[in-house]
């Protein structure tokens, strides 16, 4: 069973741009959660989907956003893009039942120039 | 609301060594527990998970931690390391809810000396 994949796994960007990246759940799986990991903040909650809905949001501004599409893969997009937006960006899936682990991809590391 | 605390920023252990690792947590509802290792450049692997049942969980790669209620603790344990052990690890707990949500600690850096 293929894990989860996050393209890309690395990414360059400039201050102002906005940035696209992509989350495939292990197959079965409708939660999707994401998860930005700095060296000052450490690991935070951005915003979890199921089922194409989003069911619960973490503390950031409104320039992080995301979606769900029916086959359970996500997006999450960054606009505006700041020079503190340079993190690893770790995408989690999860099964429907709730006593359970969250399985991680190898994350998309975004560095803001 | 739950928040985690990882009192140690790093330990540094000789290889063959026993380590603990310690994790504190708050919470107003009942929670899952999680430790997870991440190696340089890579996502977060599972090393355990407390769900129910005996407080007393094995993992993979020799760890083992105990979810003390009373003390709100759930301390990761290893009777002796290896250099491959050198890694970051992180404690995790999640509402019993129906939200993946997880919360993490600050992480603790394990350093495994020759």
């Amino acid at each position: 069973k293929a894990g989860v994949t996050q393209t890309p796994r690395y990414l360059i960007k400039t201050r102002g741009q906005q940035v696209t990246l992509s989350c495939s759940p292990i197959s079965g799986h409708r939660s999707v959660s994401w998860y930005q990991q700095t060296p000052g903040q450490g690991l935070q909650f951005l915003f979890e989907y199921f089922s194409e809905t989003q069911r619960n949001k973490g503390n950031f501004p409104g320039r992080f956003s995301g979606r769900q599409f029916s086959n359970s893969r996500s997006e999450m997009n960054v606009s505006t893009l700041e020079l503190g937006d340079s993190a690893l960006y770790l995408c989690a899936s999860s099964p429907e039942y709730s006593n359970t682990e969250a399985f991680f991809g190898q994350g998309t590391r975004l560095t803001v120039v | 609301a739950q928040s985690v605390t990882q009192l140690d920023s790093q330990v540094p252990v000789f290889e063959e060594a026993p380590v603990e690792l310690r994790c504190n947590y708050s919470s107003s509802v009942s929670v899952y527990l999680f430790w997870y290792v991440q190696y340089p450049n890579q996502g977060l692997q599972l090393l355990l998970k407390y769900l129910s049942g005996s407080t007393l969980v094995k993992g993979i790669n020799g760890f083992e931690a105990e979810f003390n209620k009373s003390q709100t603790s759930f301390h990761l344990r290893k009777p002796s390391v290896h250099i491959s052990d050198t890694a970051e690890y992180f404690c995790a707990v999640r509402g019993m809810d129906s939200s993946y949500k997880l919360i993490f600690g600050s992480g603790t850096r394990l350093l495994v000396r020759p």
